[in-house]
């Protein structure tokens, strides 16, 4: 298996455009897990799915953000519009049900200018 | 509210010689502990973990210590080497799926 693949690895954009990021997951894992890294806080949950289905969305900082998983094998996280603060590294991460070892991809970093 | 803490955001240590990585957790629900592994420009990787019903586990040169009582981890690699110089990550859960994760230590092995 080639792992959980994110894409794109670097993304830099314009303060108030649109940004996606995508994830494919490790095919049979169950769970998926979006996390956002910085140095104030770490590794933080954004949200996380179970079997396609949102389980807890608590940790979106805000409306502008939002995280669709549309089947097993796919899910992208979006924020619109995007500010200079949302400038940090995704991970895209999964697992099987009670594997506390999650997978997790390589990241995006997105800059936002 | 940081429930994980790692509060020393940088160590280095000596080839050959030992180190510790410390963390702290303030919610006495988690029952679960873990360290990941984070080397620059790739994702972490899971490293260890330890069950509350424990109070170590170890793997080759790699053992996490739990103290309950002081809600404190500990994560000991004996001997060090450069290999080791990566963002360590401690992470806690309590019988849900959701990882809770420290801010990370950066250990630098110095050669």
């Amino acid at each position: 298996d080639a792992g959980v693949i994110q894409s794109p690895r670097h993304e830099v954009t314009e303060m108030g455009q649109e940004v996606t990021l995508r994830c494919k997951p490790i095919s049979g894992h169950d769970y998926l897990f979006w996390y956002r890294q910085t140095m104030m806080r770490g590794l933080e949950l954004l949200i996380y799915f179970n079997n396609n289905v949102p389980i807890d969305d608590s940790g979106m900082p805000e409306d502008r953000f939002s995280a669709k998983m549309p089947n097993a094998s796919f899910s992208t996280l979006k924020i619109q519009p995007s500010e200079p603060r949302d400038s940090a590294v995704y991970f895209c991460a999964s697992s099987l049900p009670e594997d506390y070892g999650y997978t997790f991809g390589s990241g995006t970093r997105l800059t936002v200018v | 509210d940081q429930q994980v803490k790692q509060n020393s955001p940088s160590l280095s240590v000596q080839e050959g010689r030992i180190s510790i990585l410390n963390c702290d957790y303030t919610n006495s629900m988690f029952d679960y502990f873990l360290w990941y592994k984070k080397y620059p420009a790739e994702g972490p990787t899971f490293l260890i973990s330890i069950s509350s019903i424990k109070d170590k586990n170890e793997d080759g040169r790699f053992t996490v210590f739990l103290n309950k009582s002081a809600k404190h981890l500990s994560l000991h690699i004996v001997p060090s080497q450069p290999g080791d110089s990566a963002v360590y990550f401690c992470a806690a859960n309590f019988g849900n799926e959701k990882l809770t994760f420290g801010t990370g230590t950066r250990l630098t092995i110095i050669p």
